[in-house]
């Protein structure tokens, strides 16, 4: 079974620009999930997708990150414009149904703004 | 909002040493409780997890936790590590009812010693 697929592995830019990073979950599962994992710090939940819905985007800075999930498949985490703060290694998840099983995880972006 | 405390950020043991890493948990209310390593160059992946019943549950590669909900706690054990078992590890709660993201604590590095 393929795992959680994630692109790029990994991406410099500089603040001010504009970044997006690309999630194919796991064939099947209809929970998908970003998180940002900054170094030293355990991974915090950005937006949770169920099919093409949000569930959860509380965490999500609106003002400068955006996600989709237009075909209940695969998805997209963008920032525009990136500050320095958003160095970070993005993390996509999916799940079966969501709830309480299992996440399985990508091997996610790693994010230097300069 | 829930919150995830891992008490021990750094931890170095010999082989064969015994293993106890803390973590606990802010929510009141029915939680499922888990555990995910981090092995060096690898994706995060689970390590054992509790949603109801039996208070001590047993993962892979020898691991268990017990949960303890007068004390908010889901201690992971095990009983003699291995050089292998050197990896990041997170102890993470997820509360349910829909929005079913997990929080995550701050994680523990965790170094054997051959």
């Amino acid at each position: 079974e393929a795992g959680v697929a994630q692109s790029p592995r990994y991406k410099i830019i500089e603040k001010r620009q504009s970044v997006a990073f690309w999630c194919n979950p796991i064939s099947g599962h209809a929970t998908l999930y970003w998180y940002q994992q900054i170094l030293g710090q355990g991974p915090k939940l950005l937006i949770q997708f169920q099919n093409n819905g949000v569930v959860d985007d509380s965490q999500l800075p609106k003002d400068r990150f955006s996600a989709e999930r237009l075909k209940g498949v695969d998805s997209t985490l963008k920032i525009q414009p990136a500050k320095l703060e958003d160095s970070a290694v993005y993390l996509c998840a999916s799940s079966y149904r969501g709830g309480a099983e299992t996440q399985y995880f990508g091997p996610g972006t790693r994010l230097l703004v300069l | 909002a829930q919150s995830v405390s891992q008490h021990n950020h750094h931890v170095i043991l010999s082989e064969a040493a015994s293993l106890e890493l803390g973590c606990n948990y802010s929510y009141g209310g029915t939680v499922n409780l888990f555990w995910y390593v981090q092995y060096p160059g690898q994706h995060l992946q689970l390590l054992l997890k509790y949603f109801s019943g039996d208070p001590l549950v047993k993962g892979i590669k020898g691991f268990e936790a017990e949960f303890i909900k007068s004390k908010f706690s889901f201690n992971l054990r095990k009983p003699s590590v291995q050089w292998s078992d050197t990896a990041e590890y997170f102890c993470a709660v997820v509360s349910g009812g829909g929005a079913d993201g997990l929080t995550f604590g701050k994680g523990t590095h965790l170094i054997i010693q051959p």
